[in-house]
């Protein structure tokens, strides 16, 4: 069946633009997470959703991050006025309910000028 | 805080001798313990996994082990090959479903 899909696969945006992050994650999985790795480090944990709701919201970097998840399938990561830190790769994983593997999607390669 | 170590942060091992990752874990309520590998430009992906009733979980040449009282768990590659090299990240959960990486390990297996 289909994987986790992200879109765009690259963006190159303007220091001070919003971006919006697309996630569809595999059908039926009710958990969501957003993690966000710069060149060669570790995966950064910004939020996960259980269904609809987010209950730890504690990884987002400032307040210009946000997340939404609609009808417990598709998620958007936003960023807005972005700033050359935000410059990573953005990854999105789902799993089915409880402590399960998560499958990873292909990242979006963010590149803010 | 919820915090996860993994040591060390680049490793090297010849051809043929076995890798072994460690990690730490800060909650005592952590039950599960993925290991991921990543290779280069790719996404991660799931390579072994133990819960919190299982001491130790093998799966070819790859096993892990859990230490619960110590809070630490070990990846173990045994007869490495030059696919094995490959950046792994350990993970344990936190509440409600949180996964909690460590920093990663860039493996190199040497010819």
């Amino acid at each position: 069946g289909a994987g986790v899909s992200q879109s765009p696969s690259n963006k190159v945006t303007e220091k001070g633009k919003d971006v919006e992050l697309r996630c569809d994650p595999i059908s039926g999985h009710t958990a969501l997470y957003w993690y966000r790795q710069s060149l060669g480090q570790g995966l950064e944990f910004l939020i996960y959703f259980q269904g609809n709701s987010a209950p730890d919201k504690s990884g987002l970097p400032s307040d210009r991050f946000s997340a939404e998840r609609t009808g417990g399938s598709v998620s958007t990561l936003t960023i807005q006025r972005t700033q050359q830190e935000d410059s990573a790769v953005y990854l999105c994983a789902s799993s089915p309910y409880g402590l399960y593997t998560q499958y990873f999607g292909p990242g979006t390669r963010l590149t803010v000028l | 805080g919820e915090n996860v170590e993994q040591h060390p942060s680049t490793l090297s091992v010849q051809e043929g001798d076995s890798a072994v990752i460690k990690c730490t874990y800060s909650d005592s309520a952590s039950n599960y313990f993925p290991w991921y590998k990543q290779e280069l430009g790719k996404r991660p992906q799931l390579i072994i996994d133990i819960r919190s009733n299982v001491g130790e979980k093998k799966d070819q040449r790859i096993a892990v082990t859990l230490n619960k009282t110590a809070k630490h768990f070990s990846l173990h590659i045994t007869e490495t090959q030059p696919e094995d090299s490959a950046v792994y990240f350990c993970a344990a959960s936190i509440r409600d479903d949180k996964i909690i990486f460590g920093k990663g390990t860039r493996l190199h297996i040497l010819p």
